[in-house]
């Protein structure tokens, strides 16, 4: 089975500061991974995803294969990119729905 | 306003109740899920509808009876509500190919 880890609950740094929240997957196949973002009292909605490799609010995740990872990076954190961040990933079985991460909280500090 | 909306958007009821929450979305999309995040704000799949045809259904107690009248709605309805349910439940809707879902903005049920 399938399975998402980010190894951060919480990830703080100051305004201005690069910024990296992990994720690790595993998977026999070949996923599609996606990062998925949650403001405060906003709905979850979609980041990044690794097929249409474009930069988002000046975010990048770059799928790693060898070492299973799709790392999300940024290199001057905003105060408004608080939030909390979710990696995911769905199988090529056909089966659509997305296996998360246990999510990361991004707290960008001024 | 296109969206996924749901309702209600939060929940108190004493154990044992049933209750129902509602999805509904106007994207036209052909697919539609169930997620549970819990108190640590982990997110689970729960079901998956594709045009109305059950497609997944993950290790979830048979107290909780998804319902698709058309495939622009997916109500969830949980019979004998016990404590542990309490958690934010969130509806999505995608293409059937597609990759993106979009959630809606996800119910607050608590169970005392």
């Amino acid at each position: 089975a399938q399975r998402v880890t980010q190894p951060e609950k919480l990830l703080s740094v100051f305004k201005g500061a690069p910024v990296e929240l992990k994720c690790n997957y595993s998977y026999s196949g070949s996923p599609e991974l996606f990062w998925y973002v949650q403001y405060s009292r906003q709905r979850l909605q979609l980041l990044l995803r690794h097929i249409s490799r474009e930069s988002i609010k000046g975010f990048t995740a770059d799928l790693n294969k060898g070492e299973t990872s799709f790392h999300l990076k940024k290199p001057f954190a905003q105060e408004e990119d608080s939030a909390m961040y979710y990696c995911a990933l769905t199988t090529d079985t056909g089966r659509r729905a997305l296996t998360f991460g246990s999510g990361t909280r991004l707290q960008v500090q001024p | 306003d296109t969206a996924v909306s749901q309702t209600p958007k939060y929940l108190v009821t004493q154990m044992g109740n049933d209750k129902s929450i509602k999805c509904e979305q106007n994207l036209g999309h052909d697919t539609m899920y169930w997620y549970k995040q819990d108190s640590k704000k982990f997110l689970k799949i729960m079901f998956s509808y594709n045009n109305k045809e059950l497609i997944i259904n993950e290790t979830v107690p048979n107290r909780f009876s998804p319902k698709s009248p058309d495939k622009a709605h997916l109500n969830l309805h949980i019979n004998s509500l016990e404590l542990g349910d309490s958690a934010v439940y969130f509806c999505a809707s995608s293409h059937a190919g597609g990759n993106e879902q979009f959630f809606g903005p996800g119910t607050r049920l608590t169970v005392l």
